[in-house]
Formats: C-alpha cells, structure tokens, sequence
C-alpha cells in the first residue's frame, strides 16, 4: 500500500506564529489529499480537501485564510496554520485520495502518521 | 453516506476473539462496508470492507448481515496491538476519491 508521511511529527509554538506541517505520498501519485483534525477523544474531523494544482476545497465552519493549503505536487501537500492559538492545539491527519493501481481507484484510504501541534 | 452506529467501547482479553458490532439500517445497494482502525496517537489504517459476502483477511473477517443492515468486524485472536478504536464507515463507492466520514467508533481495549 501507500507509505504516506508527515513532518513534523509534533510541534510546539508560541500563540500568534505560524507552523506549516507537510504531507509526502512516498510511492503514489495522488491527485487529491485530505486534511483532517483531531481533538482528544474525539473523531476525526475533515478540514479540507487538497486538489493538485487548484485551489483547496475547505469545509463549513474552517477558516480558509487561517489554514492554508497547498498541493504543489502529487506527491507533496501542505498545511499552514497561520497566526496559531492554544484552540488549534490538535492532532492534524493527512490521507491520500485517489490512489491508482493497475489503473482502477483501490479501496483503501491512505493516512499519514499524523502531527502533533501545540500551541502555547 | 449513510451513518452507522457502534458501541462506544469494548474489552477483551488478549487472544480470544473479539466481535465488533456495527448497525446501518439506512444503508443502501451501493453503499461498502469499510472498517478503519486507529491505535494511539496515529493515523487511521485500513482493516477490511465488504458488500455482500463475508470476508477474510490477514487482520481480521467482517460478517455482513443478509439484509446488510448490520456487521461485525470479527479479530480472531485479539493481541494487545489490537487495542485502538475502530471505525465502521460506509462508502458510496468500492474505490473512491471521497474523504471518509467518521463517527466516534468503538474503543477497544485488550486485557492481558
């Protein structure tokens, strides 16, 4: 299956700085990306959709301009909190959409290992 | 996609059989039965899915109900590295560019 990774792994920043964490498909080409967040004890939450080469699709009630997304390649997305406070201190999951093999869509999503982001 | 329903938690002793049990009555034809499980402070990885028949797998069988309005992920052997929460999701498509929704799932705990 697909190896997809994450960087950094965990991060702490002072309230008002950004942190810009990085999605890598390491062996897939994906046209689409999924970032998702995670509170304790909680489910995970899409943030929004990354499409290579266009504009990301974010969901209802997510700040487009305060997370900021950009797939650059098929193979590389990423995701900027910008102007970080304690409330965006989360568990932050990327996957990967539209895995191709032997040219069908597979049934598997792919998730990177996740970034722990705290915000001080 | 249509919602499911799990319990929220379940115990088990380590190497007896765990059953995981999950309800989507409004489940429709096309909609897969897929399960996603997330150990401890990790990403969700694949488990299994299914349509109609039962499956087996390395990891676990899923036993899908004849009216398909509810499943049981089945491990047989439960290990303390199965202890994550597991998610039952329902998919319009086998393969698809869609995000998964997830609900709350099942915690599961392994007792030595």
């Amino acid at each position: 299956g697909a190896v997809v990774s994450q960087h950094p792994s965990w991060v702490i920043c002072k309230s008002g700085t950004s942190v810009k964490i990085e999605c890598r498909s390491l062996d897939f080409q994906a046209t689409t990306m999924f970032w998702y967040r995670q509170f304790p004890k909680q489910s995970l939450m899409l943030m929004a959709t990354s499409n290579e080469g266009s504009k990301a699709t974010y969901e209802q009630g997510v700040e487009k301009d305060k997370f900021l997304i950009n797939h650059a390649s098929l193979t590389l997305s990423t995701l900027t909190v910008t102007s970080a406070h304690p409330e965006d201190s989360s568990f932050y999951i990327c996957s990967l959409g539209g895995v191709t093999s032997g040219g069908s869509l597979t049934y598997e999503q792919y998730f990177g290992p996740g970034t722990r982001l705290t915000v001080t | 996609d249509a919602k499911t329903t799990q319990p929220n938690s379940m115990e088990s002793n380590e190497e007896e059989p765990v059953h995981l049990p999950c309800n989507h009555s409004t489940i429709s034809g096309t909609d897969y039965i897929h399960w996603y499980r997330q150990l401890p402070s990790q990403g969700p990885e694949y488990v299994i899915h299914g349509l109609t028949s039962n499956v087996n797998n390395r990891m676990a069988s899923l036993a899908i109900a004849e009216d398909r309005k509810s499943s049981t992920l089945i491990l047989h052997r439960a290990t303390l590295r199965d202890a994550a929460v597991y998610y039952c999701i329902l998919r319009v498509t086998r393969g698809s560019q869609g995000n998964l929704i997830f609900g709350k799932g099942t915690k599961l705990s392994v007792k030595p």
